[in-house]
């Protein structure tokens, strides 16, 4: 079983539609999770992160994370095409760069017009 | 501007070659990672290293070294590459300790004919 499973799509939503993209994890040592983005032949960029439960808002992204089912979501409203991208969940035990990140596989977002 | 930069964008080579791929950032960064992407399987940690001349094997290590002389440089060399070695391979760098992010290279596809 892999750590960090996620859900590879892809998805296609129309434009202004609310987006969820989810994960789930299976290590509870894993405190910090993470959200990137990444664009088709770009390298992935941090779009948010979490630590331990809660919500976390940045404009028209939400990530929210629930330790107890080990489940991570990220939210997108009034989804626009230039969110059309890869979004990957990661996670790992403590936040620094030794600590090293688990990835899901990322899933494939379209927004169309 | 935050930059991981890779020598190579693309790169076609032949089984049984030796292949060195580049990394460079200009962030002073401690800490250098390398993985791999491929559809269905996300990003896989194959090595990183903490400090120069350090390093630490990932999850799938086999078949592929490393070198970090100078701080700002990571080598990932494939001693003899293979077919199974044909990926995009994504080199990253973050700070020590703290909360501190993972910045990403633009990747190598590599593919081994």
């Amino acid at each position: 079983q892999k750590e960090v499973e996620q859900d590879p799509g892809p998805l296609s939503v129309p434009e202004g539609a609310i987006v969820s993209l989810n994960c789930t994890y299976s290590n509870s040592a894993f405190q910090y999770f993470m959200w990137y983005r990444q664009y088709s032949r770009k390298g992935p960029e941090l779009l948010m992160y979490t630590y331990s439960s809660g919500n976390k808002e940045d404009g028209r992204f939400t990530a929210q994370v629930d330790k107890s089912s080990k489940y991570i979501s990220l939210f997108i409203r009034d989804s626009q095409p230039s969110d059309s991208a890869t979004y990957l969940c990661a996670s790992c035990p403590g936040w620094g760069g030794g600590n090293k990140l688990t990835f899901g596989t990322g899933t494939q977002l379209k927004v169309e017009l | 501007d935050v930059k991981v930069t890779q020598s190579s964008r693309y790169l076609v080579k032949r089984t049984g070659e030796k292949v060195f791929l580049e990394c460079v950032q200009d962030m002073d960064h401690e800490n250098m990672f390398w993985y791999r992407q491929d559809p269905g399987l996300g990003l896989r940690l194959i090595y990183f290293s903490y400090d120069v001349k350090m390093k630490e094997k990932g999850d799938i290590p086999e078949g592929y070294s490393v070198s970090r002389e100078k701080k700002e440089r990571f080598s990932l060399i494939l001693e003899s590459a293979s077919t199974n070695q044909t990926s995009m391979y994504l080199c990253a760098s973050s700070l020590s300790g703290g909360d501190t992010e993972a910045f990403f290279g633009q990747g190598t596809r590599l593919t081994v004919v």
